[in-house]
């Protein structure tokens, strides 16, 4: 058990540029969960997979954003058109498919829109 | 719409103190409370989990107490050491969330930041 991983770990892009991130979960976990946290805040919840399946969506999720978990393993998350306002560190988390599973959460990818 | 507020935002103590860490929730209809830690540009590191059926859970220097008909959760830190510095944010999951569909989806606080000075 690696724990969550991340990649990559910083990212700098020019506003308008497209940018993928990748996260590989812990290898048991089913449920796959995006967040991101601004400065001095708590993580926001963006998207929740279980499995495959993207279950739920934030309305943070503008149709800027994409995610997918196409074979259930690990999950990219895209922004087209960046904006300034994405800047942001983005944290990926997975738990068990139980109601006592405590997530576990990667070191995120930092994000900064030039 | 749940809302979790910590207090104090930032706290410092001297090396060995035991301290308190508060976190309160405005909809007591919660599956769970977390509680994590979080080091500068890091992720988070998940302590402790209760379980709304539960009152506390203790690891190691650390007590996570839960009082859900109040909407509070304490974090008793003992015998801090600088190691403990860092941020310490509680999250809750909401029983109106849909387990089914929303898995652990967790609403969080600002967080508390620590610094245990030696």
């Amino acid at each position: 058990d690696t724990g969550v991983s991340q990649d990559p770990r910083h990212k700098i892009t020019k506003r308008g540029q497209n940018v993928t991130f990748r996260c590989d979960p812990i290898s048991e976990h089913n449920r796959l969960y995006w967040y991101r946290q601004t400065l001095g805040q708590g993580p926001e919840f963006l998207t929740y997979f279980q499995n495959e399946a993207q279950l739920e969506k934030s309305r943070l999720l503008s149709d800027r954003f994409s995610a997918e978990r196409p074979k259930g393993s690990f999950s990219t998350l895209e922004i087209q058109r960046t904006e300034q306002g994405d800047s942001a560190m983005y944290l990926c988390a997975s738990s068990l498919d139980r109601k006592d599973s405590p997530l576990h959460f990667g070191n995120g990818t930092r994000l900064t829109v030039t | 719409k749940q809302e979790v507020t910590q207090i104090p935002a930032a706290l410092s103590v001297p090396e060995g103190e035991n301290l308190v860490l508060n976190c309160s929730f405005t909809d007591s209809a919660i599956y769970n409370l977390q509680w994590f830690r979080q080091d500068p540009g890091k992720g988070l590191t998940s302590l402790l989990l209760i379980q709304s059926s539960q009152r506390e859970q203790t690891s190691g220097r650390l007590n996570a107490s839960l009082d859900k008909s109040s909407g509070r959760s304490t974090l008793y830190i003992a015998a801090s050491q600088p190691g403990d510095s860092a941020t310490y944010l509680c999250a809750v999951v909401l029983c109106g969330e849909g387990w089914e569909t929303s898995g652990s989806r967790l609403t969080f606080g600002e967080g508390t930041q620590l610094t245990v000075n030696p």
